[in-house]
């Protein structure tokens, strides 16, 4: 069973870069049915999606971040990693990676996310 | 950016009572792309529904889904324990942004 777990510091000073990392275990990060997302959500606030990143290494960005956010694979660690750039306090939230899946075909296209880590928060604060 | 707005915030029933979840998208979106999920307290989302209506593997028949252009429903019909939780929907697919809604809570009455 897949599982995924998010590291990184719990604390980045504002206008700097925020890294996280996310493991993958049980499974192989390289997987032409999966490809693999970032998502946050700021305390009492909606759920946010950051981006995400597919087995040949081509990424979608919110637009909202596009400016500042990069994602990126280590497949010899079996690990993909987010990078924020110029933080400030409303980059504060909780952070997840998550395994998404698409199928398709002449008659359908589905996409979900079947596996969430746990969540790390990060706070934004000098 | 497509906007999600679920309703009721909150549902308030009982055991074995039947629960009607509402979806409304701001622009009418490709229900292949539409997804739900049930969350408790401290757990990690699971996977309900994805297609609109299509439950994931091992999800009980008891949760259905339905809908279409700006309207999609998720439909408990006799809410058992286990199921007082926090329902999500959201719009996946294949071009960014992805959102999703603020969330149900279906809390024991």
């Amino acid at each position: 069973q897949v599982q995924l777990q998010e590291s990184g510091p719990g604390l980045v000073k504002p206008s700097q870069t925020l890294s996280l990392i996310c493991t993958v275990s049980g499974g192989s990060l390289i997987s032409s049915s999966y490809y693999w997302s970032w998502i946050r959500q700021p305390a009492g606030k909606g759920r946010e999606w950051i981006g995400r990143i597919f087995g040949n290494g081509k990424t979608n960005y919110n637009p909202s971040l596009e400016s500042r956010v990069t994602i990126s694979v280590d497949t010899s660690k079996n690990q993909f990693s987010l990078m924020l750039s110029s933080v400030t306090a409303a980059d504060t939230a909780v952070y997840y990676c998550t395994r998404d899946w698409a199928v398709s075909s002449p008659y359908y296209s589905y996409y979900a996310t079947d596996v969430w880590g746990q969540g790390t928060t990060v706070t934004v604060s000098s | 950016e497509i906007v999600l707005t679920q309703s009721p915030g909150t549902l308030s029933l009982s055991p074995g009572e039947r629960a009607t979840l509402s979806c409304r998208a701001s622009q009418s979106v490709n229900s292949d792309y539409l997804v739900w999920y049930q969350q408790k307290p401290g757990q990690a989302p699971r996977l309900l529904i994805y297609g609109a209506s299509s439950r994931a593997t091992g999800i009980p028949d008891r949760f259905s889904a339905s809908g279409s252009g700006t309207d999609f429903t998720l439909t408990i019909s006799r809410l058992e324990p286990e199921d007082f939780a926090v329902y999500y929907c959201q719009h996946h697919g294949s071009s960014p942004p992805l959102t999703f809604g603020g969330g149900t809570k279906v809390e024991i009455k």
